[in-house]
């Protein structure tokens, strides 16, 4: 069956690290998007991808990026972690135009000591 | 502003009731998406629908474009259905409510 995968589901980490977090999806979809998730905001939009080599920025993508190489995978790399930045991040793909269901990962919690 | 409004933020409920979560948007929507979080859980979508009415066995969701409006129903509920529901809708972009926590007491 198709899936999305996120790794490391947990992670703690230092202040000024820098850290990366894998997301995989095997269902062949264009459209890749990173949210965070906190309380009291929903999730929120940090990055997405619309296809190959195609990355665009979100609400809050500060301190955030991410790379499209194959259609498979985006990572979503912390350049310096902050404390800010203690989070669950959610991993998300659907369908090319956004017509399509939306499928999560399982999460990645991070904490940043 | 928020372009999706869910309500109540958090409700509960005694098993066997019936259950209505309501979603409000602002914006264009190709679709709308009802999705589930269990605690300390994954995100699933439960529906997604552009008009009229679905059911997924205890579960109905409805959708009134005129109106921007949208409810998910829970029939018979139970303790199982305790989660975090969350309204999203499909525009130019994915717009996300804040969520419904639910909990269905024995």
């Amino acid at each position: 069956d198709a899936e999305i995968t996120q790794s490391p589901r947990h992670k703690i980490t230092e202040t000024g690290r820098q850290v990366t977090l894998a997301c995989h999806q095997t269902w062949n979809h264009n459209n890749m998007f990173w949210y965070r998730q906190d309380l009291g905001h929903g999730l929120r939009l940090i990055h997405y991808s619309y296809g190959v080599q195609d990355t665009n920025k979100g609400e809050v993508s500060d301190g955030y990026s991410v790379s499209r190489s194959n259609t498979e995978d985006l990572p979503l790399t912390l350049e310096s972690a902050a404390s800010s930045q203690t989070s669950v991040y959610f991993c998300a793909s659907s369908e090319w135009g956004l017509t399509g269901e939306l499928f999560f990962g399982e999460g990645s919690r991070l904490t940043v000591l | 502003k928020n372009e999706v409004e869910q309500s109540p933020q958090n409700l509960t409920a005694q098993e066997g009731e019936f259950i209505t979560i309501n979603c409000s948007y602002s914006v264009g929507i190709s679709a709308l998406h009802w999705l589930q979080q269990h605690p300390g859980g994954g995100i699933v979508s439960l529906f997604m629908l552009s008009s009229g009415k679905k059911k997924h066995g205890r579960l109905i969701a409805t959708i009134n474009i005129q109106e921007k409006h949208s409810s998910l129903h829970i029939t018979a509920s139970h303790p199982r259905d305790s989660a975090v529901y969350i309204c999203a809708v499909s525009g130019n972009q994915f717009y996300f409510g804040t969520g419904t926590s639910l909990t269905v007491i024995p």
